[in-house]
């Protein structure tokens, strides 16, 4: 199974743009990448996916280097709602099996 | 609704009853998944299902664990003989296709056994 890390936690100020890094080193061929966020006792909400290089949507963008062992959320602009956890999960591709979330990261947005 | 619902929202068990955590995914959804998540750590897989066929459940952490989707739409989450470590969120996700697709998740069952 592929071991997927990230941060445990990022401060940001209000207003300002943030990246979130997941390492997946083991990542396999035809594994997606995919990152949800996640308030407190509600299931997680889905923000973005890809497979390869840049992928931007209306609320985020997506960054994969051409290796695929790690992959950047990049929130521009963030506000106090983004306050939350974020997950990435990868695989998925052909064996459910192979899905696995990332450790999560904590951001707490501040005025 | 247009989402994933699940029921019920808690449950409190005794430790050795037996639970029932069912699951309403979107409607035509082929995939459906669920997830074990622990306070403070990300879910974890636990079985999947293409339409009524369960084609992955190694994730199932003992035989005490069992699911069903017997008409390729709700899915019930039996836990027999429940255990303390089995208290967790149990997660619920839907997909329109495979395994690979963006995954709509429901808010969850928090199970706790005393």
């Amino acid at each position: 199974l592929a071991k997927t890390t990230q941060p445990i936690s990022m401060d940001s100020y209000e207003g300002q743009e943030v990246n979130i890094t997941c390492s997946h080193n083991n990542i396999a061929t035809n594994d997606y990448i995919t990152w949800y966020q996640q308030f407190p006792s509600q299931g997680p909400r889905f923000i973005i996916q890809g497979y390869k290089t840049k992928v931007t949507n209306e609320v985020a963008s997506l960054f994969i280097p051409a290796d695929r062992k790690s992959s950047t959320l990049s929130l521009p602009r963030v506000s106090l709602s983004d306050t939350a956890v974020y997950y990435c999960l990868v695989g998925g591709a052909g064996t459910a099996s192979k899905l696995t979330f990332g450790t999560g990261t904590r951001l707490q947005v501040t005025l | 609704g247009a989402g994933v619902s699940q029921s019920p929202r808690y449950k409190v068990a005794k430790r050795g009853q037996d639970v029932a955590l069912r699951c309403d995914p979107i409607s035509g959804h082929v995939s459906l998944f669920w997830y074990q998540q622990a306070l403070g750590q990300g879910p974890e897989f636990l079985t999947y299902f293409q339409n009524e066929a369960q084609l992955d459940k190694s994730g199932l952490p003992s035989d005490r664990f069992f699911a069903e989707r017997p008409e390729g739409s709700v899915s019930t989450l039996k836990i027999q003989r429940t255990q303390q470590e089995d208290s967790a969120v149990y997660l619920c996700a839907s997909s329109f296709g495979g395994s690979g697709e963006t995954q709509y998740f429901g808010p969850g069952t928090r199970l706790l056994v005393l």
